[in-house]
């Protein structure tokens, strides 16, 4: 069976603060996929990220960086110095090879505080 | 590129009543998957298409829901005698297989209300 972890239902933070948001995944399957995904207020999933499970690189774009641990099966997620406008639900989903459908996480509320 | 498209954004209907959702795919998207999202949750996976053909569907997806994509190209989702535990966003996403990187993109969603 496949599950993701997203154990951070809330975080609140200031402006310019660092913020990680935590991801753990449950799979058999020795190739899957992971994702980020990030949504607004105005309801749509928005693609941050996919990693394969071949892949241990960490990943840096901008202000976000990926940490992927296959020994403790986490993909974390890091913003360097929020802005207001990173304020959103942010999920971590998981694909196994051979399967179609994205396994969601139950997601993170994130509020940046001016 | 033209994203995902939804359409309506919001529905509110008394239940028992039918309702029709519609998705567009982003153009030369050969799959296309729905997903429903209740408050506070994450989205659960419904059904996907390839093309025109329904390849798989979810536990979820109860004889009331009918799925649709007749030209392998916009789909319908419809959702019969709907009940009060139908109301959630349904979410609509595509994708281009085989790719190396395959993406699922998502839609804006339809936000329907059962009363």
């Amino acid at each position: 069976a496949q599950k993701v972890t997203q154990a951070q239902t809330e975080i609140s933070v200031v402006e310019k603060e660092d913020v990680t948001l935590d991801c753990v995944y449950e799979t058999r399957d020795t190739t899957y996929y992971l994702f980020w995904y990030k949504q607004p207020p105005s309801g749509e999933l928005v693609f941050l990220i996919r990693r394969n499970s071949f892949d241990e690189q960490n990943e840096i774009s901008g202000r976000y960086s990926w940490n992927f641990q296959k020994s403790t099966s986490s993909f974390n997620f890091t913003i360097t110095a929020s802005q207001v406008v990173d304020s959103a639900v942010y999920f971590c989903a998981l694909r196994s090879q051979g399967a179609q459908k994205l396994v969601f996480g139950q997601g993170t509320r994130l509020t940046i505080n001016p | 590129d033209t994203g995902v498209s939804q359409d309506p954004r919001h529905k509110i209907t008394k239940r028992g009543q039918n309702v029709t959702f519609r998705c567009d795919p982003i153009s030369e998207h050969n799959r296309l998957y729905w997903y429903r999202q209740t408050l506070g949750q994450g989205p659960e996976f419904l059904t996907y298409f390839q093309n025109e053909a329904q390849l798989e569907k979810s536990r979820l997806l109860s004889d009331r829901f009918s799925a649709e994509r007749p030209k392998g190209s916009f789909s319908t989702l419809e959702i019969q005698r709907t009940e009060q535990g139908d109301s959630a966003m349904y979410l609509c996403a595509s994708s281009l297989v085989p790719g190396p990187q395959e993406t699922q993109y998502f839609g804006p969603g339809t936000r329907l209300l059962v009363l």
